[in-house]
């Protein structure tokens, strides 16, 4: 069965810093992968996905992940954060068989608090 | 483009009582999802269905929890006799059918068993 592994529960980064976000997954196969961001009281929004091709995949608001298959991991990085970045981001693994690519098995979330 | 739409967005029961929740998907969506996010955990799947048809509901306790889309288009998931480990917020998502698609979710709805 494929599981996902957020090693990190909590994270505090200062505005301006780097951030990197660990992710790691446990998948027999071709994995498709994504991370999620969700804001206080606000559902789950797509930050980036992967599909099977370059293993650097850009997203919105300067995100970006680096898929590695010999390391089962699929890391999130941003080079500056802000502190509207200031939420919990979620990693997910999902099967795409008949195009039922929702049916995702998420990490357990890393809270990331900005500080100035 | 309306997003997924949920209701109510907040509610406090005591054990023992029912509750329903309501999803409208964004128009066009074939494929709509239930999941479960308790308090400091990730989502999980609960149901999900292709249409009016339940594809995959094998983690929906189905002694006191019952989803429908009659329809195809909205969805209600319904808890029977609310249990304190019921506590979670309950998310509705959507997507269109075909490879690589992106999943759209609801903002949920938070749900207080007490």
């Amino acid at each position: 069965a494929q599981s996902v592994t957020q090693p990190d529960a909590r994270v505090t980064v200062s505005e301006g810093a780097s951030l990197q976000l660990r992710c790691k997954y446990s998948y027999f196969g071709t994995p498709y992968l994504f991370w999620y961001v969700q804001y206080p009281r606000q559902g789950l929004q797509l930050l980036l996905k992967y599909y099977p091709g370059d293993p650097v995949v850009q997203g919105v608001n300067g995100f970006e992940a680096e898929f590695s298959k010999s390391n089962s991991s699929f890391h999130l990085r941003k080079a500056s954060v802000h502190w509207s970045d200031w939420a919990v981001y979620f990693c997910a693994v999902s099967m795409n068989t008949g195009g039922l690519s929702g049916k995702l098995t998420f990490g357990e979330g890393t809270q990331v608090t900005v500080i100035s | 483009e309306a997003g997924v739409t949920q209701s109510p967005r907040y509610a406090v029961l005591q054990e023992g009582q029912a509750v329903s929740f309501w999803c409208d998907p964004i128009s066009g969506h074939d494929t709509l999802y239930w999941y479960q996010q308790p308090r400091d955990q990730g989502p999980q799947l609960l149901v999900y269905f292709r249409d009016e048809a339940v594809i995959d509901n094998s983690q929906l306790p189905s002694d006191r929890f019952s989803a429908v889309r009659p329809k195809g288009t909205n969805s209600t998931l319904k808890i029977q006799s609310a249990k304190q480990g019921d506590t979670a917020t309950y998310l509705c998502a959507s997507s269109p059918t075909g490879g690589n698609t992106e999943v759209f979710f609801g903002k949920g709805t938070r749900l207080t068993v007490v």
